[in-house]
């Protein structure tokens, strides 16, 4: 089992452009999970998945962010138009519902 | 929502000491506590959880204690090493589908002085 897979494991995007973070999750999990770290803080939860649902995303930003489970394939977070604000560690962590969550690396994203 | 205030910020110990970590929450409805050690730049990772069914879990020189009453947890690490050295996260959330869905304190930054 290779865990959760996240990649890239950093990133560095101009202000304006788009990031596109990817999560796969261990074998057997159907739910995933983002977060966001800021420097020397605490993970914030942002948005929770199922393959094709949205299931709670009350901690995303109204504006700029999306995210998306599809049916085939690894979770995706969006960042458009990338400010300085954005730059943080952005984790994915994935279970198999009623179960503890496991984290991935994390991507490292720098605004420049 | 659910809030989690952890305490304290830093912890510096000498190897061999103990190191206790509180947290307290804030919606009755939590029922499932896990704790995360972070190392720079790492994941977070679980070390050691904990259900409001039970007020004491142990896993070697970790031991957890909840008390639902007063809404506080703690994290024990019992004879410290220098590898201890970590961020550790407590955190909170309601259980059931959403195990994934937590509220982390802001760390504890622990220093293993050998």
């Amino acid at each position: 089992n290779a865990g959760v897979m996240q990649n890239p494991r950093h990133l560095v995007r101009r202000r304006g452009q788009e990031a596109r973070l990817r999560c796969s999750p261990m074998k057997g999990h159907s739910h995933v999970y983002w977060y966001r770290q800021l420097p020397e803080e605490g993970l914030k939860f942002m948005v929770y998945l199922q393959k094709e649902n949205i299931i709670d995303e009350s901690g995303m930003p109204k504006e700029r962010f999306s995210a998306e489970f599809p049916k085939e394939g690894p979770s995706i977070l969006r960042i458009q138009q990338v400010v300085r604000g954005d730059s943080a560690a952005y984790f994915c962590a994935s279970s198999p519902g009623e179960g503890e969550a496991f984290f991935g690396q994390g991507t490292r994203l720098t605004v420049v | 929502g659910e809030n989690v205030e952890q305490h304290p910020s830093t912890l510096s110990v000498q190897e061999g000491d103990s190191a206790v970590i509180k947290c307290t929450y804030s919606d009755s409805a939590s029922n499932y506590f896990p704790w995360y050690k972070q190392e720079l730049g790492k994941r977070p990772q679980l070390i050691i959880d904990i259900r409001s069914n039970v007020g004491e879990k142990k896993d070697q020189r970790i031991a957890v204690t909840l008390n639902k009453t007063a809404k506080h947890f703690s994290l024990h690490i019992t004879e410290t090493q220098p590898e201890d050295s970590a961020v550790y996260f407590c955190a909170a959330t309601g259980g059931g589908t959403s195990y994934g869905k937590l509220t982390f304190g802001q760390g504890t930054i622990l220093t293993v002085h050998p």
